[in-house]
Order: C-alpha cells, then structure tokens, then sequence
C-alpha cells in the first residue's frame, strides 16, 4: 500500500505567480488535511476535507489560499499571488477515519523568489 | 485548543532508554494525546497515541497520569534512527495541534 504522496516536492515560483500543490492520499482514506511549516518551527493545520467537503478551514489564510478534494483526483492546495512569506514546507496528511492515526506525506517545499 | 508544554531537548546514549516528558494541563477530557515524530526534511510519523490507560506498541510506550495533566513517551533503547524532533499533540477536533517539540538527540 503506498503512503501518502506529494507533488511536486520542491516547487519555485516568483512572487505574484500562482502555486499548486498537490496530495494523492493512502488508498482507502477519505479524510485529508493540510499544514504549514515555516523554517525552523513547528507545523501549523491550514485545512481538513474529506471528499467534495471542507469540514475545518480555520487555519486557512483569509485570502489567496484554497483547498478542495474532489471526488476523483488528488487533493489541491493553491495559493494565488505568492509572496516571499508563503516560502514553507507544505505537508499533507491523510486517515481512513477522524479522529485517528494521521499519515504524512514527504511534503512540498515551496520557495518564492 | 490545548496547550502541550516539552523541554526544548534532550540527550540520551544509544541503547538506553529515553523517557520525553510533556505537560497538557489544560487538556479536556475528550482528547486524546498524540505522539509523532519528524526526521530532517520528511514529514512526521505517527508513534503512539492514548486517552486514559498507558499504551504500548513496536515503537514505544505511553505512560499517562491518572489526572491526564501529563504524559511520558518512553522508548525503551534508543537508537541512533531515533534522532527526531518528538512532538506531544492534543487531537482537536479532528486537527492535530502541534507545539514546537522537543529535540532528541542520541549520542553512540
């Protein structure tokens, strides 16, 4: 069973421009979610979705962040209009059940020129 | 959201075994206490979690108070694989709540 997979690992963007992340959960998982880690602190939850549905954005930023999981497909992380501060560690998690054990992908590494 | 509390690191020889303390006096009685871990530059792996009663799997064992005010992740020998940084986490609604853990570091 393959776990939890993330791409692309390392992504470049010049501010202004647009990211995308993307999350391919363990086989049988329905449940998704998202965190944040700035250099040298710890991971911060963004978002958790299951199919088609966004249950907890409360640690999603107000503006140009996005998150869906459709119902085919791996889950998407955009965010509009980078800035120098998006440069962070995207990491992706997924579980057959909430709540439960968590299972992490490799991660993103976003870094905005 | 519940507050964890851990020393910022800690040391331990190979082969001994390492006891990473944490506090989570504000936890409800509803959470459960998490424990992961997080090697350099990967993202972290699951190793135990509990809610009342003390917990053993392969990887290590969890130790609770009886009031749930802290908890002890032990691993009974460390080995040099054991170097992360441990992370004590309350699960909360469905999220997992991250502090900034506690540096192991394992010397041979």
């Amino acid at each position: 069973n393959a776990g939890v997979m993330q791409n692309p690992r390392h992504l470049v963007r010049r501010r202004g421009q647009e990211a995308r992340l993307r999350c391919s959960p363990m086989k049988g998982h329905s449940h998704v979610y998202w965190y944040r880690q700035l250099p040298e602190e710890g991971l911060k939850f963004m978002v958790y979705l299951q199919k088609e549905n966004i249950i907890d954005e409360s640690g999603m930023p107000k503006e140009r962040f996005s998150a869906e999981f459709p119902k085919e497909g791996p889950s998407i992380l955009r965010i509009q209009q980078v800035v120098r501060g998006d440069s962070a560690a995207y990491f992706c998690a997924s579980s057959p059940q909430a709540p439960g054990e968590q299972y992490f992908g490799p991660g993103t590494r976003l870094t905005v020129t | 959201d519940a507050k964890t509390t851990q020393p910022n690191s800690m040391e331990s020889n190979e082969e001994e075994p390492v006891h990473l303390p944490c506090n989570h006096s504000t936890i409800s009685g509803t959470d459960y206490i998490h424990w992961y871990r997080q090697l350099p530059s990967q993202g972290p792996e699951y190793v135990i979690h509990g809610l009342t009663s003390n917990v053993n799997n392969r990887m290590a064992s969890l130790a609770i108070a009886e009031d749930r005010k802290s908890s002890t992740l032990i691993l009974h020998r460390a080995t040099l694989r054991d170097a992360a940084v441990y992370y004590c986490i309350m699960e909360y609604g469905n999220k997992l709540v991250f502090g900034a853990g506690t540096i192991l570091r394992v010397k041979s």
